[in-house]
């Protein structure tokens, strides 16, 4: 098993561009998340699923939007792209609900200029 | 005021020594988690705890749920253990989302 795979690892944006991070789980898990990291801060939630055509909000969810079309894929679409959305963001998933372990993707370092 | 807190925020230490790392929280919780985040920025899950105590190699967890307090403790800390170490709490009234702190960045020196 892969696990939690994300996609690009590195990207650079101009200000106002968009662009679709992706993130693919092959564990079966029904629940998946989107957070960004920035420096020095803790992991803020941006969206969850918690199953195919099922996504909300999470702390931070300005600025994007996600879907989930599969139990597989939750790609993140940043539309309008600013500086402050330069981070570091990350893709996991779990089995159960969010008290559960999450498993992470390997992180999408996004610079926005 | 951070509703997850840990301390140290840095920490720095000789190979061999036994490491403690504290958390903090001020909400009720039905579940603790302690994730280590490596130098290239991998996420890793180490613990999930809701009560007592657990063990898996050099690495100790402990959660007092009546003092709203975990530790992490490592033994004959090793170079390979320096990484951020963050805990995350799943609140009573939360069924998704966790409550993140800003971890611990620690720096074992051989």
């Amino acid at each position: 098993n892969a696990g939690v795979t994300q996609t690009p690892k590195f990207r650079i944006l101009k200000i106002g561009q968009s662009m679709t991070l992706q993130c693919t789980q092959d564990m079966n898990h029904n629940y998946m998340y989107w957070y960004r990291q920035d420096p020095g801060m803790g992991l803020k939630l941006i969206y969850y699923s918690v199953g195919a055509g099922i996504t909300d909000k999470g702390e931070v969810p300005n600025g994007y939007n996600v879907s989930r079309s599969t139990t597989e894929d939750f790609p993140l679409r940043l539309e309008l792209a600013a500086p402050s959305q330069t981070s570091v963001y990350f893709c996991a998933s779990s089995y159960k609900r969010g008290g559960d372990e999450q498993f992470f993707g390997p992180g999408t370092r996004l610079t926005v200029l | 005021k951070n509703e997850v807190e840990q301390s140290p925020q840095n920490l720095t230490a000789q190979e061999g020594e036994f490491i403690t790392i504290n958390c903090s929280y001020s909400v009720g919780i039905s579940a603790l988690h302690w994730l280590q985040q490596h130098p290239g920025g991998g996420i890793v899950s180490l613990f999930m705890l809701s009560s007592g105590k657990k063990k898996h190699g050099r690495l100790i967890a402990t959660i007092n749920i009546q003092e709203k307090h975990s530790s992490l403790h490592i033994t004959a800390s090793h170079p390979r253990d320096s990484a951020v170490y963050i805990c995350a709490v799943r609140g009573m009234d939360s069924n998704y989302q966790l409550i993140w702190g800003a971890g611990t960045k620690l720096i074992i020196k051989p």
